[in-house]
């Protein structure tokens, strides 16, 4: 079953603009990541950030957690065409050694 | 330092036959999981693989089976093949046991068709 759920499911932007997705969970957490997708492709590591974290940045990625609140948000700032693709968050829910995913974020920049 | 490699990348079957397909994790690594990405869907946890020894699996019918070799590498087989087993399946390693802490990386994924 689903744990992470992104939102929203689909995101169009123009080259150039801030593109911003969003990831709830229902339990206590470990750690979340974050991963991208080209279509039909496999899975890329993108960012980690764990939950006594609050913030962590990787180049135009920007990586945010609440852990009151059972969220995070993946900023891409300045965002290119090739930045299309999808976005997942995979989180350890209970301290589960299994990382489960939400349904992604597709996001589409305009050139 | 190589990845994690999958093959084949595509697979074509009939409706009942076996697939099989492979799975080496990155060196060092001894977890390895197996995930089912339907079109469009998102990625549903099939297997998990540690030490040579299954873990865990997800909620898939008992035709889903793999097992892990000494070297770490891994299979997943398919057996009974149906329409709707058509999909890109994923497989992802980590150091350590388990997930918890550890990044999962994965493969390019092999794409299943069943006709």
């Amino acid at each position: 079953s689903q744990q992470g759920e992104e939102d929203p499911q689909a995101l169009s932007i123009q080259e150039g603009e801030n593109a911003t997705m969003n990831c709830s969970y229902k339990t206590s957490i470990n750690n979340l990541q974050w991963y991208r997708q080209n279509s039909g492709r496999g899975l890329v590591h993108l960012i980690l950030i764990r939950s006594n974290e609050r913030e962590k940045h990787s180049g135009r990625l920007r990586v945010t957690l609440d852990t009151s609140k059972k969220s995070s948000s993946l900023l891409i700032t300045a965002s290119r065409a090739a930045d299309t693709a999808s976005y997942f968050c995979a989180t350890d829910e209970g301290g589960s050694y299994i990382p489960t995913f939400g349904r992604g974020t597709s996001l589409i920049v305009h050139p | 330092e190589a990845g994690v490699t999958q093959s084949p990348t595509h697979l074509i079957k009939t409706r009942g036959q076996q697939a099989t397909l492979r799975c080496s994790p990155i060196s060092g690594h001894t977890s390895v999981y197996w995930y089912q990405q339907a079109l469009g869907l998102g990625l549903q946890f099939l297997l998990w693989y540690d030490e040579g020894e299954e873990r865990n699996r997800g909620n898939f019918p008992p035709r889903f089976s793999g097992r892990q070799f000494p070297n770490y590498s891994s299979e997943l087989n398919v057996n009974a093949l149906e329409l709707e087993d058509s999909a890109l399946y994923l497989c992802a390693s980590s150091s350590g046991t388990g997930y918890s802490g550890n990044t999962i990386y994965f493969g390019e994924g092999s794409w299943l068709t069943v006709v």
